[in-house]
């Protein structure tokens, strides 16, 4: 069965450090995948998402993400973190056999150090 | 401007008492699917339907119902048979091979 496994539940860096939030999705065929934010009581906004082409995609608030297809991996990266960026940071995959659903990872919570 | 919205923000529910929470999306998206979050927990699929007049269950569908009549609307009943439902709830919807837009969700407490 298709995954999504977003490395640490907690990461901590100092606000102008560099970001890097690791996920790895497991999938035979090349994947379209998401990376999603979401702010305290709040719904999931839709930070960037790779489909085909460019295997480097940039989003908003400064985030970018690669896609690795030999490490099965789309990790997310911001240069200088503020701390704005504090919040619950979610990665998905669509289902191989779906043009809809998506797999989510458990989510990783990015706390922001003054 | 196209969105979801949901609605109550907060919701009570008494013990035994059967509960709706509305979705509704005006995006012309086909999809529209409830999730569940529970502190530390991630997104658990409630349902989802992919078609008006059809529904398929996900992973945690037992104690609840939902109904798709029209494209824009995907109400979810919490009924008295959800034991633990105090919990925070989203809807979101979307196109085929598209991405998910979210709702900011609904924050149902049992009192």
């Amino acid at each position: 069965a298709q995954s999504v496994t977003q490395l640490g539940s907690h990461v901590s860096v100092s606000e102008g450090a560099l970001v890097l939030l690791r996920c790895n999705y497991s999938s035979s065929v090349p994947p379209y995948l998401f990376w999603y934010v979401q702010y305290p009581n709040q719904g999931l906004q839709l930070l960037l998402k790779y489909t085909t082409g460019a295997t480097l995609v940039k989003g908003i608030n400064g985030f970018e993400a690669e896609f690795k297809k030999s490490e099965t991996s789309f990790h997310l990266t911001k240069p200088s973190a503020h701390m704005s960026d504090a919040a619950e940071y979610f990665c998905a995959v669509r289902r191989r056999d779906s043009n809809y659903q998506l797999i989510w990872g458990a989510g990783t919570k990015l706390i922001i150090k003054p | 401007d196209g969105g979801i919205t949901q609605s109550p923000k907060y919701l009570f529910r008494k013990e035994g008492q059967n509960v709706t929470l509305s979705c509704e999306q005006n995006l012309n998206h086909d999809a529209m699917y409830w999730y569940r979050q529970d502190p530390g927990q991630g997104l658990r699929l409630i349902y989802y339907s992919q078609i008006v007049n059809d529904f398929q269950k996900g992973d945690i569908a037992e104690g609840y119902s939902v109904s798709r009549e029209k494209k824009e609307s995907f109400p979810l009943t919490v009924t008295s048979a959800q034991k633990n439902p105090t919990a925070f709830y989203l809807c979101a919807s979307s196109s085929s091979g598209g991405g998910y837009t979210f709702g900011s969700g609904t924050r149902l407490t049992v009192v």
